[in-house]
Order: structure tokens, then sequence, then C-alpha cells
């Protein structure tokens, strides 16, 4: 798990407050993700950056900012959050986005609990 | 668009034996197949894929998996069990839009 880190591992936070949420990878990737992990679903994919631009964002609320400054670092900018937005926020990161054969490694993950 | 199904919320085996963690999958053209594993406030840890050829692809930690075109299956298996194979077992599919689809997970629980 060394590859894809994630801090914090646990945020706790008002639906007012603004906080944000970091990734990394030193896997040398091209391709970073942020999924949304709750109890009893499938994952669901939020955004997908390939080489530090945004090529999918599958309809998330505006209230989740992603940010990628470079191909190593991925953020989660969050503000006026819902209780329903708590859950594991897991990163992952990717050689290359558009290779059928690309594999995802995946970030300890986030645990977000909105009051 | 493609999706996975994994019919079991929950397998319980006893250590020692054979253990199956069923995946079936849907996809326009050719599929793309992975399993991850999660344990306990970790992240997913990929164990293998199928992307062609031999139908029995072997992973980590002793796992296997058995790629069926006929029954669009690609079932999770390991010839004996250990308790520390207890965890959350993901099945994905992608395919030819290139977007990961996983199924909503199986927990095994490996009793000694």
């Amino acid at each position: 798990e060394t590859g894809v880190t994630q801090t914090p591992r646990h945020l706790v936070m008002g639906m007012t407050n603004k906080k944000s949420l970091k990734c990394e990878q030193h896997l040398g990737h091209n391709a970073m993700y942020w999924y949304k992990q709750s109890a009893k679903k499938p994952l669901e994919l939020m955004f997908v950056y390939s080489l530090e631009e945004r090529v999918e964002n599958n309809s998330v609320p505006s209230r989740f900012s992603p940010e990628c400054p470079n191909s190593s670092h991925l953020f989660l900018h969050l503000h006026t959050l819902q209780p329903e937005d708590s859950a594991l926020y897991l990163c992952a990161s990717s050689q290359q986005r558009y290779t059928f054969t690309d594999t995802q490694y995946f970030g300890p993950g986030t645990r977000l609990t909105v009051l | 668009a493609q999706s996975v199904a994994q019919p079991e919320d929950q397998v319980n085996v006893a250590e020692g034996n054979p253990l199956t963690v069923k995946c079936t999958y849907s996809v326009s053209g050719n599929p793309y197949l992975f399993w991850y594993v999660q344990y306990p406030n970790r992240g997913l840890q990929f164990l293998l894929k199928y992307i062609t050829g031999d139908n029995l692809v072997k992973g980590s930690y002793g796992f296997e998996a058995e790629f069926n075109k006929s029954q669009t299956s690609f079932h999770l298996k390991k010839p004996s069990a250990l308790v520390s194979d207890s965890a959350l077992y993901f099945c994905a599919v992608r395919g030819n839009n290139n977007d990961m689809r996983f199924g909503a997970g199986t927990r095994l629980t490996v009793k000694p």
C-alpha cells in the first residue's frame, strides 16, 4: 500500500466545513481516480484524471471539487457536504487510462463522516 | 454498458476447505475481468486479471479464477482456505468504453 497513500485516514466534518482529501502515488502512473465506497454498494467512480487532465466526471455534485496539480498528486476538495456523503473515499492510480489491460492500484482510503 | 454481479453477499467456509466466490458479467465486446480484495481499514488490493488466453488465471496469495465465456462467469477460487483470507472481495469488468465497473462485493469468512 505504500504505492498509493491517502491523508487523512479519518475525517469528521460538519456540513458547513471545508476540507480536502489528499492522494499521492509513487508508482509513476499517468492516471488517477477518485471512488466513493458506501456500505453494500458497488464502488462509484467519481472522477478520472489522465495526464493531469480531467477526463471523466460521473455526475458528481459540485460540492465535490477535484484537483490534480501533477501526475503524482490528486486532491478532493469538500464543502457544504451532506450526511449521505459519509463514506470511504478511495484514490487509485494506473499506468495508462486508455489501455484495456490497465490495472488500478488503490490507496487505503479516507473514512469521511459528515455530521 | 458493462456490469458485474456478485450473487452472494456472504460466503462462509471452514479453514482448509476449498472456497469459491462467484462473479458473473455482462459486457459488449471482449471482457477484461479483475478481482480485488479489501481487508479491514485498507484499500482494495489487486489479486488477478483475465485479459485473453488461458481460461484459468493464477494470482496472488494462491488465488485463481476461471473464465467461462459461455456462462459469462469469472469465479474466484482457492484450493485450501486460510483464516487470513477473510476479507471483502470485489469483481470488476472493463468493457470497450474502458470504464471499470465493480460488483457490490462478497464478504468471505473463513472459520478455524
